[in-house]
């Protein structure tokens, strides 16, 4: 079984500014995927990364898989309010998530 | 297609009773998860069909639990003689088990109060 390791657990920044979110282990996944969640709801994809070293761009947002797919990141450029969230991430080998980072932008 | 229906939305109960969730996947999709979330911890995996077939329980499926996905369809999850350490979010996802790099579709969950 994987241990995701996700870090920071809270994130409070300003709008406009950029921020990095982390998602770490010690194994090797195939494939892993990055949801966001907002209170009240059911988590919702916004991408899967399978190879190493693969980057993919959803407007603001940026996902890196690392060259050993062992970890991952995502950027947010320009935060605004509406990325508030709970961002997750998730390999689904062993259908595991992680704690989330709790993302906070305030106006 | 409307995406994942889970029901009731809320749910509250007392200690000792039996709840039961439903969940009606996507259509076409053959897998089935059942998650339990509490606040500030990200989704944990309980169990998961691949059409009617339970291939999979977590240890943290006790025997107070159970689910069934008798046609392959929509899925119920029963909770027997409630406590208060139910108290959570119930998320229903499903996925189609042939794409490879599948990511899951959730509902919007059940959230169950225990008083």
């Amino acid at each position: 079984t994987q241990l995701l390791e996700q870090s920071p657990q809270f994130l409070s920044i300003q709008e406009g500014e950029n921020l990095t979110v982390y998602c770490n282990s010690s194994s090797v996944f195939s494939s892993l995927q990055w949801y966001r969640q907002e209170p009240g709801e059911g988590p919702v994809l916004l991408v899967t990364v399978v190879t190493g070293g693969e980057v993919k761009k959803l407007k603001r947002l940026t996902f890196q898989f690392g060259d050993a797919r062992k970890d991952s990141s995502l950027h947010i450029t320009a935060a605004q309010p509406g990325d508030t969230g709970l961002y997750l991430c998730a390999v689904s080998d062993d259908m595991r998530f992680g704690a989330g980072t709790r993302l906070t932008v305030k106006p | 297609d409307t995406g994942v229906s889970q029901d009731p939305r809320h749910k509250i109960t007392k200690r000792g009773q039996n709840v039961t969730f439903r969940c009606d996947p996507i259509s076409e999709h053959n897998r089935l998860y059942w998650y339990r979330q509490t606040l500030g911890q990200g989704p944990e995996f309980l169990t998961y069909f691949q059409n009617e077939a339970q291939l999979e329980k977590s240890r943290l499926l006790s025997d107070r639990f159970s689910a069934e996905r008798p046609k392959g369809s929509f899925s119920t999850l029963e909770i027997q003689r409630t406590e208060q350490g139910d108290s959570a979010m119930y998320l229903c996802a499903s996925s189609l088990a042939s794409d490879k790099y599948y990511g899951y579709t959730f509902g919007s969950g059940t959230r169950l109060t225990v008083v």
